[in-house]
């Protein structure tokens, strides 16, 4: 039961253009949620992350938006570096440990 | 701290044969989660730990599957018999509860299990 989904596989932005990468969760307990950066050969590292008391949270270049109404959240990357690219997972959480992820989306940001 | 510490990083097997994933968290942390990365389903959790009791198992996809947390410091996902369906990376993570910001999981650098 995948309770997280990431419906694209990959995505594929220019330099210096937004990067919009989108999930959508199904359970409506989910009071977390996060977004993990994954290079090749390494594990997934922390980027950003929004309560769901809030509808958004920014860091830099990094925007996540949460529409709970619709189960929606959104990454925005403004703008798009090379080294940006990587695999994109969503996770969210009900009780803060117990994270349920989405199955990836892979950026590649082409020069 | 040296972060989330897996071993071995590369396993390659004959299928019917015994796997032990270890890991070691950070120090501290009294989470301790098994995920399991697949093209099709992504990160998958396995199992997790809470001051090394297990809490949830229901990830774990069939008995072959077995994990323990003897001690804060060290747990082990034992796969027996093996089969090529479990090929897939492995990871483990660990966390604190009520960290401020909750930053998540901290998680290691993953198993890559082969099974041929």
């Amino acid at each position: 039961d995948q309770q997280v989904k990431q419906n694209s596989p990959s995505l594929s932005v220019q330099e210096g253009r937004i990067s919009i990468l989108n999930c959508d969760y199904t359970n409506s307990m989910f009071d977390y949620f996060l977004w993990y950066k994954k290079y090749p050969a390494e594990g997934p590292t922390f980027l950003i992350s929004i309560s769901s008391i809030k509808d958004k949270n920014e860091d830099g270049r990094f925007t996540v938006f949460l529409n709970k109404s619709a189960k929606h959240l959104s990454l925005h990357i403004v703008p798009s570096q090379p080294g940006d690219s990587a695999v994109y997972f969503c996770a969210a959480s009900a009780f803060a440990n117990d994270m349920r992820f989405g199955a990836g989306t892979r950026l590649t940001v082409k020069p | 701290d040296a972060g989330v510490i897996q071993s071995p990083r590369h396993e390659v097997t004959e299928m019917g044969q015994e796997v032990t994933l270890r890991c070691k968290p950070i120090s501290g942390h009294d989470y301790l989660f098994w995920y399991r990365q697949t093209m099709m389903r992504g990160l998958e959790l396995l199992i997790y730990f809470n001051n090394n009791v297990p809490i949830d198992d229901s990830g774990m996809p069939e008995d072959r599957f077995s994990a323990k947390m003897p001690n804060a410091s060290f747990s082990t996902l034992k796969i027996q018999p093996s089969e090529p369906r479990d090929s897939a990376v492995y990871f483990c993570a660990s966390s604190l509860w009520g960290q401020p910001d909750n930053y998540g999981y901290t998680f290691g650098s993953g198993t890559r299990l082969t099974v041929v």
